[in-house]
């Protein structure tokens, strides 16, 4: 099974902050895409940002930006400037039929 | 512009009874997507309907089976539940086939099987 891991299982940060969610994934293709969703509390998961694998540079959206690692099949989301609006779980996900991982808890501190 | 809408919300079934869940897509997607989100797990992918037609399933038996419609809504069926079929099933609909990251998610509709 071609897998995705979020080895963190919760995060804390401060409000103004940076923190950096941590995903690594498994697969046997060459050209995909990688997401990070945002699913809050009122559970509407929102596409946060998105990484094409055949693009080198690193999506950048705003205050949210990845590190994409191809060879190391890492893919890391880092918020900038953190807001208490940021609290939520993050899934990373991979692929067509998104393969998602267990996802992190984010805990935004005033 | 409207959203992904799902219903029911919240639904309490016994083991062994069927249940069937709805999903409105955005408009202008014909691409439907189903998820299973377990408590403190990440979503799984049941299956994906595009143009009405089954469009690719994820690792789930046959007794979840779902429909899309001339309008591009969608169910879910599943039957003979089981306990552990509790949780919160999740709609995303898409205007493309392939996925490039333009889900959009409904809110969900949380089963609890008893």
């Amino acid at each position: 099974a071609q897998t995705v891991t979020q080895s963190q299982p919760e995060m804390s940060v401060q409000e103004a902050e940076t923190v950096t969610l941590s995903c690594t994934y498994d697969t046997s293709e060459s050209d995909y895409y990688l997401f990070w969703y945002k699913q809050p509390p009122s559970r509407q998961m929102i596409l946060v940002i998105r990484q094409e694998a055949y693009k080198q540079q690193n999506a950048t959206e705003n205050r949210f930006s990845v590190n994409f690692q191809k060879a190391a099949k890492s893919f890391s989301l880092k918020i900038s400037d953190s807001q208490l609006g940021d609290a939520a779980m993050y899934f990373c996900a991979r692929g067509y039929a998104l393969n998602f991982g267990k996802g992190t808890s984010l805990l935004v501190t005033p | 512009e409207t959203g992904v809408t799902q219903s029911p919300t919240h639904l309490i079934k016994t083991r062994g009874q069927q249940v069937t869940l709805r999903c409105s897509s955005q408009s202008g997607h014909n691409t439907v997507s189903w998820y299973q989100q377990a408590l403190g797990q990440g979503p799984q992918f049941i299956f994906q309907y595009y143009r009405e037609e089954e469009n690719g399933r994820g690792n789930f038996p046959p007794r979840f089976s779902g429909l899309q419609f001339p309008n591009y809504s969608s169910e879910l069926n599943v039957n003979a539940l089981e306990l552990d079929d509790s949780a919160l099933y999740l709609c995303a609909s898409s205007l493309s086939l392939l996925n490039t990251g333009e889900l959009f998610f409904g809110e969900g509709s949380r089963l609890t099987v008893l």
